[in-house]
C-alpha cells in the first residue's frame, strides 16, 4: 500500500542552524501538507501546498519557514533559522483532493533544538 | 476559530471491554470530520471521513457515528484489545485544506 515517508526520523540541531525535514508524499496526490506538534499540544497546521505553490499557511509559518517542491517526488520543508521553540514532531502529508479527502500522514521527524 | 475537542483525554480499559469516546466541532459551516488512530513512532492511520448528517461507518471492531446538527462523532471500539491501544484524533477541516485537530484520546488496553 502506497506510504508517506519522511527523513530523517530525528534530527538534532544547535539554535540558529537551518534544518531541511524531507517528504516523499504518495505518488498520485495532489495536495502536500506539513503540520506539526509541540509536545504535549495538538497537532497543528503549518503549510498546503498545490500546483507548485502554498495555497494555505498559519501564522507560525513565517519568514523562517519555507516548502518547495524540487523535483517529482519530494517535499521539503526548510527552517532557516531555528529556535528553541521549533522543537516538535514535524508531519508531512498528502491527499488526492480537498478537505473531504483522506489526508495520508508520514511517522513525522523529531526536531530537537538545543 | 474552529475549535475541536474531545474527551476523555485518556482511557483505560480491560481487554474485551467495549468503549467509545467523543470528538466535538462547531456545528456551522461544517465540513467533514476525520478519525484517526496513532501508535507511537509511526504514522498516524486514517480510520474515516465523514461528511453527512447521521453517517455511520465501520473498520473492523471500529465504528463511527457523525451528527452534525448539535457537532459531534463518537467513535466506539467493540470488544477491545491490546493492539487498539493508541492515540485517536480526531480533526475537521478549518477552512481550506488544512485540519484542525483535537488533542486526542489516549487509549490503553490492559490484558
Amino acid at each position: 500500500e502506497p506510504e508517506v515517508t519522511q527523513t530523517p526520523s530525528h534530527q538534532v540541531t544547535q539554535m540558529g542552524q537551518e534544518v531541511i525535514l524531507r517528504c516523499v508524499p504518495i505518488s498520485n496526490h495532489l495536495y502536500f501538507y506539513w503540520y506539526r506538534q509541540i509536545l504535549g499540544q495538538k497537532v497543528e497546521f503549518l503549510v498546503s501546498f498545490y500546483n507548485n505553490e502554498i495555497s494555505e499557511k498559519s501564522e507560525i509559518f513565517d519568514d523562517q519557514f519555507s516548502v518547495e517542491r524540487p523535483d517529482g517526488s519530494n517535499f521539503t520543508l526548510k527552517i532557516r533559522s531555528t529556535k528553541l521553540e521549533d522543537s516538535a514532531m514535524y508531519f508531512c502529508a498528502s491527499s488526492a483532493s480537498r478537505a473531504t479527502d483522506t489526508q495520508y500522514f508520514g511517522p513525522g521527524t523529531r526536531l530537537t533544538v538545543l | 476559530i474552529l475549535n475541536v475537542e474531545q474527551s476523555p483525554q485518556s482511557l483505560h480499559v480491560q481487554e474485551g471491554d467495549s468503549t467509545n469516546f467523543t470528538c466535538s466541532f462547531p456545528s456551522s459551516n461544517f465540513y467533514a470530520l476525520h478519525w484517526y488512530r496513532w501508535e507511537t513512532a509511526k504514522s498516524p492511520e486514517a480510520l474515516f471521513v465523514m461528511t453527512l448528517n447521521g453517517d455511520e461507518k465501520k473498520k473492523g471492531r471500529i465504528s463511527a457515528t457523525l451528527n452534525t446538527k448539535e457537532g459531534y462523532s463518537y467513535l466506539y471500539i467493540k470488544g477491545s484489545q491490546p493492539e487498539d491501544s493508541a492515540t485517536y484524533l480526531c480533526a475537521s477541516p478549518g477552512g481550506g485544506n488544512k485540519l484542525v485537530f483535537g488533542a486526542g484520546t489516549i487509549l490503553r488496553v490492559k490484558s
